[in-house]
């Protein structure tokens, strides 16, 4: 168990339709990342925030937004879902800016039909 | 685009043996090589990993082996075990700033007792 929870663990929803996807980063850390895993395009890195600001994008779709909350819990928004859309939404965190050690959650599996 | 080459995409060894997990990259603006490990339904779990100015990690019964000039770098699993049955992923981190992994394909692993 990495420390990292993530709500829901499943996600069975409409096309056009908007989910959020919940993160809590392990207690004390500060950066919380957000990834994509899919069949044909891998683990692909979407966003990383830090202490409540966004620090680096990866290719994440105008349709997604994240934001990380006082708390440093994180949400990861996806809205007008596409089929493609469809896939396993890990987010990982670390304690800060400087350590390279990220620590990943279980994951939401997005269904979209 | 910076990316990151995993071979095999799977891997069968007998109980004991040694299995080898091999990854390329492309240029050299990569500083941190993680190797993660994820079994069916959980997220990907930090293994080992190793920065450019060293040849060779090991912790346990897994190695890493790192060749600057080849861009290359493996896992090496001894005494493989049942239990090390899952996906491996090889992974980078840019130099210069956030810390947006590049990961590998994946090599699935299959250990027969």
């Amino acid at each position: 168990d990495s420390g990292v929870t993530q709500t829901p663990k499943h996600l069975i929803t409409a096309t056009g339709q908007r989910v959020t996807l919940r993160c809590s980063p392990r207690s004390g850390d500060l950066s919380v990342y957000w990834y994509q895993q899919s069949l044909d395009q891998g683990l692909q890195f979407l966003i990383q925030y830090y202490n409540g600001e966004e620090r680096a994008k990866g290719n994440i779709l105008e349709r997604f937004s994240a934001q990380q909350f006082p708390d440093l819990h994180s949400e990861l928004n996806l809205s007008s879902l596409e089929l493609g859309d469809s896939a396993l939404y890990f987010c990982a965190s670390s304690p800060g800016l400087a350590e390279y050690e990220q620590y990943f959650g279980p994951g939401t599996r997005l269904t979209v039909t | 685009q910076q990316q990151v080459k995993q071979s095999p995409q799977s891997l069968i060894v007998q109980k004991g043996g040694i299995s080898i997990i091999n990854c390329a990259y492309e240029n050299t603006a990569f500083d941190y090589f993680p190797w993660y490990q994820q079994f069916p339904g959980k997220g990907p779990a930090l293994l080992i990993a190793i920065r450019p100015d060293v040849s060779e990690k090991k912790e346990g019964r897994f190695t890493i082996s790192f060749n600057k000039s080849a861009k290359q770098f493996s896992l090496h699993i001894m005494d493989s075990q049942p239990g090390d049955s899952a996906t491996y992923f090889c992974a980078a981190n840019p130099i210069q700033g956030a810390q947006k992994l590049v990961f590998g394909q994946g090599t699935r692993l299959t250990i027969n007792p």
